[in-house]
């Protein structure tokens, strides 16, 4: 079974901070995903990778298959961004997502 | 696009009561999962279809819980009977092949 470990779990900035946040993983994998969860529970998926990186306004993210490792990073952070962020693997031969715990990110103004 | 629906939002019930949870998903979308999110645990799969069919059910708990999707516009969870320690968040996603999954917005379950 992948294991899935983020880090860090809980993170406080200012705004405009340039913010990054990992994962790893243990086994194999056919994709990554980073999702959103804001307070009201909602999940949201940010991103879907399986080399490189990709980038969507200020998300940026990046995965190294041979490191198993994956980084979601957001420049010029905003209040807004403030959410938990995790990260999903799908491992290979299998459909459904292995989740990490998620990090809280806060943003203050 | 109506997005994944999930019913009901909450729920509320006592232990030793049958629950059911209702999820439509995305027309079009061939795969369905059902995930449950707890503090102490986080997100965890639960149980996934692939048109319509059941994959992969070794994340279900126990015999209390089962799942169905009798055609590919719904599916069902079913709790019976419940316990208090099945109170968590429960979330249907639904995608098409290997492409991005799209979240329900939960039903947030209680036990009492």
């Amino acid at each position: 079974k992948n294991e899935v470990e983020q880090s860090p779990q809980n993170l406080t900035a200012q705004e405009e901070e340039f913010i990054t946040i990992n994962c790893s993983y243990s086994v194999g994998i056919s994709a990554l995903h980073w999702l959103q969860q804001h307070p009201g529970g909602g999940i949201v998926s940010l991103f879907m990778l399986s080399s490189g990186k990709k980038k969507h306004g200020r998300l940026i993210a990046t995965i190294n298959i041979q490191e198993k490792h994956s980084s979601l990073h957001i420049t010029a952070s905003h209040p807004r961004d403030s959410a938990v962020y995790i990260c999903a693997v799908r491992s290979i031969g299998a459909d459904g997502l292995t989740f990490g715990k998620g990090t809280h990110l806060i943003i203050q103004p | 696009d109506a997005g994944v629906i999930q019913s009901p939002r909450h729920e509320v019930t006592e232990m030793g009561q049958e629950v059911t949870l209702r999820c439509k998903p995305i027309s079009g979308h061939n795969s369905l999962f059902w995930y449950r999110q707890t503090m102490m645990r986080g997100l965890e799969l639960l149980i996934y279809f692939n048109n319509n069919v059941p994959i992969d059910d070794s994340g279900m708990p126990e015999d209390r819980f089962s799942a169905k999707m009798p055609n590919a516009s719904f599916s069902t969870l079913k709790i019976q009977p419940s316990e208090p320690r099945d109170s968590a968040v429960y979330f249907c996603a639904s995608s098409l092949n290997n492409q991005p999954q799209h979240f329900g917005d939960g039903t947030r379950l209680s036990i009492l």
